[in-house]
């Protein structure tokens, strides 16, 4: 199966700053990567769909780049509400899987 | 708009078996795909299975597979995931999401595995 590799697992920022988290996967994947947004007790938000496609409703602070192996998650300008775990996500080979999470702590 | 509304939380006894529904409104069924993703407490996302409700054709992450079973009922837009033989390590947060994206997700389902 397909594993991915976030980095790093914790990371404690303060509001304006800008943010990357990287999801590595095992084997190329295309852009078939997705990322979410968790906060505590709510089920994940999709942020960005295929790599890079901005969704509708979702801030334009965070985009999304990459392909095959490597891809990133960017947060411009950080704010408060940010707080949450992020996971990248792969459907382009069964079993689909998700990456172990990124903790983002606001200081 | 899009909803997945799932049924209620669940207190299993261990060797159990439980089974959690997924109902979806406010679009076509049939024409989007469904997988399963759980959560253990303090854990992270655990991907366990994907159907496409017009065919019924599944895909079970390796570790579930031989212990679950997900269907759909195309007649209420219902989707369905039975988990059985539970542990202690099964209690979790179940949740249904829609699409390869996951573009929607049920509210979640707490299903405890205590004796």
């Amino acid at each position: 199966e397909i594993v991915l590799t976030q980095s790093p697992d914790f990371q404690s920022v303060t509001p304006k700053e800008k943010v990357t988290i990287i999801c590595r996967a095992s084997q190329s994947i295309g852009s078939s990567l997705h990322w979410y947004q968790q906060k505590p007790d709510q089920s994940p938000n999709l942020l960005i769909q295929y790599a890079s496609q901005s969704l509708s409703g979702v801030p334009s602070r965070f985009s999304g780049s990459g392909y095959g192996t490597d891809f990133t998650l960017t947060i411009n300008s950080l704010e408060a509400e940010d707080a949450a775990t992020y996971y990248c996500h792969q459907s382009s080979i069964f079993p689909y899987t998700f990456g172990q999470g990124t903790k983002l702590e606001i200081k | 708009q899009v909803q997945l509304v799932q049924s209620g939380a669940e207190v299993k006894k261990p060797g159990a078996s439980v089974k959690v529904s997924c109902k979806a409104s406010h679009y076509t069924f049939t024409s989007y795909g469904i997988s399963w993703v759980r959560q253990a407490p303090g854990q992270g996302l655990e991907w366990m299975g994907w159907i496409t409700p017009y065919n019924e054709n599944t895909h079970y992450a390796l570790k579930f597979q031989g212990r679950v079973t997900m269907t759909t009922d195309t007649s209420t837009s219902t989707a369905y995931m039975e988990l059985r033989s539970l542990r202690s390590d099964d209690t979790a947060v179940y949740y249904c999401a829609r699409d390869y994206t996951l573009d929607y997700w049920g509210q979640g389902t707490l299903v405890t595995v205590s004796s």
